[in-house]
């Protein structure tokens, strides 16, 4: 059972355009989400995260929404530039957890010059 | 600041050879400790965690081990590897809370 789902597996956008990386979760215990920043053959790197409090947070070109009557989060990047091109992954924690994370299969984002 | 090492960074191993992989932690002290592994086109799969020093919790059953002699040294281990084992392998760590978790640059392993 996925509990969080990252359903489109690749997203192309024009250097300069928007990207939108969407995000579903079923756990409704989840209260704290995150995505991460992944370049081939390297460890993910922490972008942004938001907490269950909040339906938004940005930090610089990075703007996360959360939804939770929907159970969906969207990752919006504004501009798109060329080095965002990586994969994308979304994931969750929930109280208790001991800080697990529970990770989406994730989102290639191209970025077109 | 804190960082993450691992090594080694690539491996090809054959079929029923034994593993090891480790990682460690500078800059911090009694991090939660965590091993992933991410197969080919997939996500990112939790094998184990560890909230201090002796003390592991496993994910999903399997021919892995993990240990934690040291309270900033995380170990990977297999006696006898399957093709299946073949993956990026990912330690991270955190402190708990915050949630965030940090990681680092993994280990190929290649079971041939």
């Amino acid at each position: 059972d996925q509990q969080v789902k990252q359903n489109s597996p690749s997203l192309s956008v024009q250097e300069g355009r928007i990207s939108i990386l969407n995000c579903d979760y079923t756990n409704s215990m989840f209260d704290y989400f995150l995505w991460y920043k992944k370049y081939p053959a390297e460890g993910p790197t922490f972008l942004i995260s938001i907490s269950s409090i909040k339906d938004k947070n940005e930090d610089g070109r990075f703007t996360v929404f959360l939804n939770k009557s929907a159970k969906h989060l969207s990752l919006h990047i504004v501009p798109s530039q060329p080095g965002d091109s990586a994969v994308y992954f979304c994931a969750a924690s929930a109280p208790g957890a001991n800080s697990k994370l529970t990770f989406g299969k994730g989102i290639t984002l191209s970025v077109r010059p | 600041s804190q960082t993450i090492h691992q090594w080694p960074a690539t491996l090809v191993q054959p079929v029923g050879s034994p593993l090891s992989l480790e990682c460690t932690v500078e800059g911090t002290s009694n991090p939660n400790l965590y091993w992933y592994r991410q197969a080919a086109g997939r996500g990112l799969q939790l094998l184990f965690y560890s909230v201090g020093i002796g003390q592991i919790s496993s994910e999903v059953p399997q021919n892995l081990s993990a240990s934690r002699p040291q309270d900033r040294q995380f170990i990977l281990s297999s006696k006898k590897l399957l093709l299946s084992d073949s993956g990026f392998y990912l330690c991270a760590w955190s402190w708990t809370p915050p949630y965030e978790q940090y990681f680092g640059p993994g280990t190929r392993l290649t079971v041939t």
